[in-house]
Parts: C-alpha cells; sequence; structure tokens
C-alpha cells in the first residue's frame, strides 16, 4: 500500500524558513518523481514543485522560485521542499504527491494527508 | 500558463441523477507525438487530500466506480457521474501536466439537491 507522510509544518514569521519531509513507503520510491501541491484555506489547489525520479530535473511555480527547494534522498525513501523567506500567502496545507511515472510530466496518483504551513507574526 | 476554467462553480443533482461538469483550458494538452490529453480529475472530500479519479482525460483509475466517466479532448473536457451518490459530494478539479507549471482548474462542488 502506497503511504505518503508529510512533516515539518508548523507556524512561521514571516521571513523565517522551514523544511517539510515527506515519507513514502509501498513502491519503489526511486523510481517515481514526486511533486508538492499547496492549498490555502478555503481556496483550491496550486502545484509548487517537481522532482524526476533521477533527482536531476526540478521545476518550481514563478510564485516560489528562488526561495523553495526541492530535493530527494532515495536512501531514505524521502522527498524535502526547502521554503526560505516565507511569506503570509504561502500559508497553506502542503501535501506530498506520487506521480505516475519517472518523468516530470505526468499525473498524481497518490497524496499524503497534507501538513498545514502558517506564516505569520 | 495554461489557465483550466471549470463549470459551473457548484451544481446540485438528485441522488441517482446524472452530473456533468466541464473544464476548458487555454491551450491545447494534446500531445500529438502519442496522442494523449494530459488532463486529469481529482475529487476532494472536506478535510480530505484530492483523490485521483480520471487521467490521460478518460482513463479511470484503478478502484474507481465505473459512475465516474471522463471525456474531451484538446480544450475541451467533461467529467460524467452516471449516477449520483451521496458519496460523491466532493469538490472536483481537473489538472493539466501538459506543460510547465502544472494548473490546476478552481474546482466544481457538487451537493445533493
Amino acid at each position: 500500500e502506497v503511504q505518503l507522510l508529510e512533516s515539518g509544518g508548523g507556524l512561521v514569521q514571516p521571513g523565517g524558513s522551514l523544511r517539510l519531509s515527506c515519507a513514502a513507503s509501498g513502491f519503489t520510491f526511486s523510481s517515481y518523481a514526486m511533486s508538492w501541491v499547496r492549498q490555502a484555506p478555503g481556496k483550491g489547489l496550486e502545484w509548487v514543485s517537481v522532482i524526476s525520479g533521477s533527482g536531476g530535473s526540478t521545476h518550481y511555480a514563478d510564485s516560489v522560485k528562488g526561495r523553495f527547494t526541492i530535493s530527494r534522498d532515495d536512501s531514505k525513501n524521502t522527498m524535502y521542499l526547502q521554503m526560505n523567506s516565507l511569506r503570509a500567502e504561502d500559508t497553506a496545507v502542503y501535501y506530498c504527491a506520487k506521480n505516475s511515472g519517472s518523468n516530470c510530466y505526468s499525473h498524481f496518483d497518490y497524496w499524503g494527508q497534507g501538513t498545514l504551513v502558517t506564516v505569520s507574526s | 500558463d495554461i489557465v483550466l476554467t471549470q463549470s459551473p462553480d457548484s451544481l446540485a443533482v438528485s441522488l441517482g441523477e446524472r452530473a456533468t461538469f466541464n473544464c476548458k483550458s487555454s491551450q491545447s494538452v494534446l500531445y500529438s507525438s502519442n496522442n494523449k490529453n494530459y488532463l486529469a480529475w481529482y475529487q476532494q472530500k472536506p478535510r480530505q487530500p484530492p483523490k485521483l479519479l480520471i487521467y490521460w482525460a478518460s482513463t479511470r483509475e484503478s478502484g474507481v466506480p465505473d459512475r465516474f466517466s471522463g471525456s474531451g479532448s484538446g480544450t475541451d473536457f467533461t467529467l460524467t457521474i452516471s449516477s449520483l451518490q451521496a458519496e460523491d459530494v466532493a469538490v472536483y478539479f481537473c489538472q493539466q501536466y501538459f506543460s510547465i507549471p502544472f494548473t490546476f482548474g478552481p474546482g466544481t462542488k457538487v451537493n445533493i439537491k
């Protein structure tokens, strides 16, 4: 059974940093691209970032480019999102999602339960 | 960026009746090399993460009831629930994975009439 477990969310002041983790199990982690998608309270879904199965390709939404960094450690079956220079508008539930293939251009077939990030003073 | 619009914003349907909603893309998401539409549909129930229903515009994900079906190509897509059940109350989002940034539609909220 595929399981994705996010952690690392919490309350942070504007300008601060957080690192989210997504621990994966139930599939061959290194064979799949992985993504982060966020959802602000009461709002729709916004794709944030994707990393290919090899880790050699990463992409970001313009809203987070230069501030967020996606990475993966296949030895730990874990994906990360390093978030710096956080803003109030980054407040959201952050979902980890498994892509359906190793290529970034694939749909999301499994989602974690999400972790809440709140940026506020 | 590809913009996805969904209609209607919300929909109330009687149990057992058909529910149909639409997703329109600002650009074609049909990749000519493989003739696949890079369009997925997700269902999100309150306080839950999204769940994949349909990918490649019309392929039903394993385990998804066959009352859910997707159709369309290029820029115009439809999700149909052939016989609405109480457990189908949710928001339905379309998403394109044709080009980065990947984008989602704003969602259609489905309720019971």
